[in-house]
């Protein structure tokens, strides 16, 4: 079965600390892959999205990612965190076969940055 | 409207009982999703329409489940005699084509249910 495994349920960081969070999903085929966010209190958004090309992703609010589909990997990365990215991350996966209307998601990663 | 609006936001009920969740997707858009959230999980999909075509109901966890969207643009996902299992986050999702296209889906506020 699909699936998408995110490698840590909790994170605390303190700002201006590096941050990679990781994906890994199981899939054989071509997949879009996506980057969410959940601020407090708030609903999920767009975060970064690949779907092809450079598999280096450059989203909003200084986060990157990059797809190293050899491994299965879809990693978040920002180099000097703050405050304000304390929220909960999710890794999806949008199977490309059948039309890729499916998403599956992580379990999410909840990040909490020190100020 | 300007995103996708889902009402109520709260919901509790009975054991037992029927509720109807609403979901208004972004005006135009094609694609419509509903996914539940469990307490410390990611969202699990559960079905989605296009237009008012139901393309995939394969996550509908048992016939208690239904969703329609009759005229392509709002949606209901009804759970019948709920139970306390069906306590959740539900959150409706739209966009302009599937997201497997090249769009990506706009997520709504989402419905929290308890069932006591």
């Amino acid at each position: 079965a699909q699936s998408v495994s995110q490698h840590n349920h909790h994170v605390i960081l303190s700002e201006a600390a590096s941050l990679e969070l990781g994906c890994n999903y199981s899939y054989g085929g071509t997949v879009n892959l996506f980057w969410y966010v959940q601020y407090p209190g708030q609903h999920l958004q767009l975060l970064l999205k690949y779907f092809s090309g450079d598999p280096l992703v450059k989203g909003i609010k200084g986060f990157e990612a990059e797809f190293i589909k050899s491994k299965f990997s879809f990693n978040l990365r920002k180099p000097s965190v703050q405050w304000s990215d304390t929220a909960e991350y999710f890794c999806a996966v949008s199977p490309l076969r059948g039309g890729g209307f499916k998403t599956i998601f992580g379990a999410g990663t909840r990040l909490f940055v020190k100020a | 409207g300007a995103g996708v609006s889902q009402s109520p936001r709260y919901k509790v009920t009975k054991r037992g009982q029927d509720v109807a969740l609403r979901c208004d997707p972004i005006s135009g858009h094609v694609s419509l999703y509903w996914y539940r959230q469990a307490l410390g999980q990611g969202p699990e999909f559960l079905t989605y329409f296009n237009y008012e075509a139901q393309q995939d109901k394969s996550g509908l966890p048992n016939d208690r489940f239904s969703a329609e969207r009759p005229e392509g643009s709002i949606s209901t996902l009804t759970i019948q005699r709920t139970e306390q299992r069906d306590s959740a986050m539900y959150r409706c999702a739209s966009s302009r084509t599937g997201t497997g296209l090249g769009t990506e889906a706009f997520f709504g506020q989402g419905t929290r249910l308890t069932v006591v």
